[in-house]
């Protein structure tokens, strides 16, 4: 199975982006990576996925590196509402989440 | 609003006595999952249905047992909970087993065993 690696926290001022990376470097050419974020007590919430192109939404920017090992997830301009745990997944293709340990993120007022 | 709801959202059962969790969707998606998340950890995946086919991981402990009736329902039996099952469970839905599929997850129960 394809595992992530992520910094187990970070930081941001309020406004700021928000960069948070993410190493999946057994990633095979046909798995997805999936960007999700849990706030405390409640269930994961979809972020963002790709496949090989960046991708961006109104929530964030996803960059893949052309080797697709790794992947940063992009806040634009970080509010106190993002602080939570981000998880990034690589998904296999039977759609089974293994979800890594995750980076908690807190934004600085 | 198309949603997963998950009932209760607060539940707690007696050591060894049985307990069902129940999720439901209005999303009529064909894949349900169920995860456990303990304290300060990442959610595990259970198991999952796709339509009627149950998969279990190989790592569940037989203790754990799902029921899918019909599409829009799923339920989660734990027959004899331990101390050690206290957490919060997830469910989860997805319209396919692709992999571009992302899986939409409820408020989640959180199961104190007592």
């Amino acid at each position: 199975d394809a595992k992530t690696t992520q910094p187990p926290s970070m930081d941001c001022a309020e406004g700021r982006a928000a960069n948070l990376p993410c190493n999946h470097s057994t990633i095979s050419g046909n798995e997805y990576v999936y960007w999700y974020r849990q706030i405390h007590s409640q269930g994961p919430q979809y972020i963002i996925h790709g496949l090989k192109n960046n991708e961006t939404n109104e929530m964030a920017s996803l960059i893949i590196t052309e080797d697709r090992k790794s992947s940063t997830l992009i806040l634009p301009h970080a509010t106190l509402r993002d602080t939570a745990v981000y998880y990034c997944i690589v998904l296999l293709l039977r759609n089974q989440f293994y979800f890594g340990t995750g980076t908690s993120l807190t934004v600085i007022p | 609003d198309a949603m997963v709801i998950q009932n209760p959202r607060y539940q707690v059962t007696q050591f060894g006595k049985p307990v069902t969790l129940s999720c439901s969707q209005t999303l009529n998606h064909n894949v349900m999952y169920w995860y456990q998340q303990k304290s300060s950890q990442a959610p595990k995946l259970l198991f999952h249905y796709y339509d009627k086919d149950f998969n279990n991981e190989a790592d569940t402990p037989d203790n754990f047992q799902s029921r899918r009736p019909n599409t829009s329902f799923c339920f989660l039996d734990i027959r004899s909970p331990g101390l050690g099952d206290a957490a919060m469970y997830l469910c989860a839905t997805s319209p396919r087993l692709a992999g571009d599929g992302e899986q939409y997850f409820g408020p989640g129960t959180r199961l104190t065993v007592t």
